[in-house]
């Protein structure tokens, strides 16, 4: 199994909203990733979990806020976001030497 | 910082032509990986390349690897509109607290025309 899944597909929300992006494995990867993508631009990184823990943070606004509760799943909880953060956003994750990354299909959102 | 430069940023081409993406860096990668990605897709991993001067083949598809390992390209040839997408390289290294880091290439948009 090398499918990296996310949920939702597609969300809307209000800048007073909460929500939270899912992101999921079962390759036994130890690091995983959140990306930021605006259109036809590259992926932007934000965060980089290994073996659970944080260990990178890109100098992301607290109103991001990602979790990793085990070594299978990555969620990214957000709050009181603003217009300019609509943007894909896209889970990868990574085992081994040659820091092959492997994508979900990433979270559609869109910040009224 | 490090930088992944790529050229061109936009190709229009016919069916049945060839090109040649290249992604260029001043900085020394451990390894390269190159992506394609479709709209409202995530990046689908496509080769990755890791020893100097390397050339891998997938079809129709030529990587290499730049001997001094701070360059690649991208050979298609006679492309087919199934190859449009956005292409991406990507440069795998350690930041300064070891851990590693991927630095992603400015992208090439590829358009095939039937």
């Amino acid at each position: 199994d090398t499918e990296v899944t996310q949920t939702p597909k597609h969300l809307v929300m209000g800048m007073t909203n909460k929500k939270s992006l899912k992101c999921e494995q079962h390759m036994g990867h130890r690091a995983m990733y959140w990306y930021k993508q605006k259109a036809k631009k590259p992926p932007e990184l934000m965060f980089v979990y290994s073996y659970e823990k944080l260990s990178i943070n890109e100098s992301v606004p607290s109103r991001f806020s990602p979790e990793c509760p085990n070594s299978s799943l990555l969620n990214l909880h957000l709050h009181a976001l603003q217009p300019e953060d609509s943007a894909l956003y896209l889970c990868a994750s990574s085992q081994g030497t040659y820091y092959e990354q492997y994508f979900g299909p990433g979270t559609r959102l869109t910040v009224t | 910082t490090q930088l992944l430069e790529q050229s061109p940023q936009f190709l229009s081409i016919q069916e049945g032509e060839n090109l040649t993406v290249y992604c260029n860096s001043s900085s020394v990668f451990s390894s390269l990986q190159w992506y394609r990605q479709e709209p409202g897709e995530g990046p689908v991993l496509l080769v990755t390349v890791v020893t100097g001067g390397e050339v891998k083949k997938l079809k129709r598809l030529t990587f290499q690897f730049g001997d001094a390992r701070k360059d690649s390209s991208l050979h298609i040839t006679a492309a087919q509109p199934g190859d449009t997408g956005l292409y991406l390289c990507a440069g795998g290294s350690r930041d300064s607290g070891g851990y590693q880091k991927v630095t992603f290439g400015t992208g090439t948009k590829l358009q095939v025309i039937p």
